[in-house]
Order: C-alpha cells, then sequence, then structure tokens
C-alpha cells in the first residue's frame, strides 16, 4: 500500500462549483497535514496547514482531517478559473514541516 | 513578498557530468530543503539541512549527492556524476521560525 495516495483526475468542474480532492494515508505516525496547490512550471505553494482532526477554514478553502479513517480533504467553495491548478496534499510525522511526504496531486480544471 | 530563487531554471548536462543547482533562499530563513520531482510522480523529499548541517536526508540522496552553504545567501544541491535517472524537476526550500516551507520555481534537469 502505498504510503500516501491521490487520485491524479484530471478533474473538470464550472466555475462557482464546490470542489473536493481528498487523499488517504497508510502510516499513522503523520501528524502534521498541508495542501498545496502547483501552477505549470512553478513550484508547490502551501494552502493549508494542519495537525488536528477536524476542519480549518481560510476563505474559501477548507481543510478537513479524520485520523481515525487516514483521510483529509480540502474543499473550495465558489471555485474560480484562476483556481486550476494541481492540488498537492503533503504530510509529516515531524514537526517544523520536516521531511513532507506528497500525494500524486490532483490536477483541477475550473472552467468559466 | 518574499521568495525562493532557484538557478538555472533549466540545466542540460552529459551523464556522468557534475551539476551543482544554486538556491538563494529567503533571507531570514534557518532551514533548508532539497526536493526533486520526475516528470509525472510524487514531489519527494531528499535532504533538510539546519546550522550548516543536514538534519535528514532520504534514500535518495546518497553519495553521488551533497549540498553546501557557502555563504550566507546561497544554499547549493551537488550531484558528482549524473546518471539518466536524475533527470527530473529539483525544488528547493526554505522556512523561518513558522511551519511553512517557500519553495522555488525548480530547475528542470535533464541528463543526456
Amino acid at each position: 500500500q502505498k504510503e500516501v495516495e491521490q487520485d491524479p483526475g484530471p478533474l473538470s468542474v464550472p466555475e462557482g462549483a464546490i470542489v473536493s480532492l481528498n487523499c488517504t494515508y497508510s502510516n499513522s505516525a503523520f501528524q502534521y497535514f498541508m495542501w498545496y496547490r502547483q501552477y505549470s512550471r512553478k513550484g508547490p505553494e502551501l494552502l493549508m496547514y494542519t495537525y488536528s482532526s477536524g476542519n480549518k477554514e481560510d476563505g474559501r478553502f477548507t481543510a478537513q482531517v479524520d485520523k481515525s479513517s487516514k483521510y483529509i480533504s480540502l474543499f473550495i467553495r465558489d471555485s474560480q478559473p484562476s483556481d486550476s491548478a494541481t492540488y498537492l496534499c503533503a504530510m509529516s510525522a515531524l514537526q517544523g514541516a520536516q521531511k513532507l511526504v506528497f500525494g500524486q496531486g490532483t490536477r483541477l480544471t475550473i472552467n468559466p | 513578498e518574499p521568495e525562493v530563487t532557484q538557478t538555472p531554471s533549466h540545466q542540460v548536462t552529459q551523464m556522468g557530468q557534475e551539476v551543482i543547482l544554486r538556491c538563494v533562499p529567503i533571507s531570514n530563513h534557518l532551514y533548508f530543503y532539497w526536493y526533486r520531482q520526475i516528470l509525472g510522480q510524487k514531489v519527494e523529499f531528499l535532504v533538510s539541512f539546519y546550522n550548516n548541517e543536514i538534519s535528514e536526508k532520504s534514500e535518495i540522496f546518497d553519495d553521488q549527492f551533497s549540498v553546501e552553504r557557502p555563504d550566507g545567501s546561497n544554499f547549493t544541491l551537488k550531484i558528482r556524476s549524473t546518471k539518466l535517472e536524475d533527470s527530473a524537476m529539483y525544488f528547493c526550500a526554505s522556512r523561518g521560525e513558522e511551519e511553512k516551507l517557500f519553495f522555488g520555481s525548480g530547475t528542470q534537469l535533464s541528463v543526456l
């Protein structure tokens, strides 16, 4: 079983839709969870960081962590064409974002 | 906003040659990282560096790889004798006291 699994997509939705992106993981040592956005030919950009089960909201983005199910999600509300990018989940067993383990990335397109 | 700068953006080299990838982390950051992404695959951790020494490294980071902070601003990754399978996008990242990693735009290394 892969340490972190993420559906690579591609995922295509109309502008304004709610987007749900998910990752599962197998390593129960992971305690820190992140979502990154990556535009073409750019480095990953941190969107959300959390270390506890439950929800964390930041503007149109909500990160959800369920440690008992080893499942994390990112929700994007009122999606915009500028949200079109690859979304990467990442996790770490070590505090301080040390040694991140990334998912495959989901390629998302928001259609105007 | 401050950013991590990587040079060159694209490096082409012959198998067996040495390459040095350069990074200028954000100026007040203390923790430095190299990650790589082979085309179509996940972003993978290579090495973390703090207080002028390696703090963590992956199995990928073998004796052919080395890192250095030669002065107060640069952080380099050297590959001594490149192999075809070293072809990848290499990302430098840095962070300060906050647990937020800032990534550079990457150096695309092509080994022929």
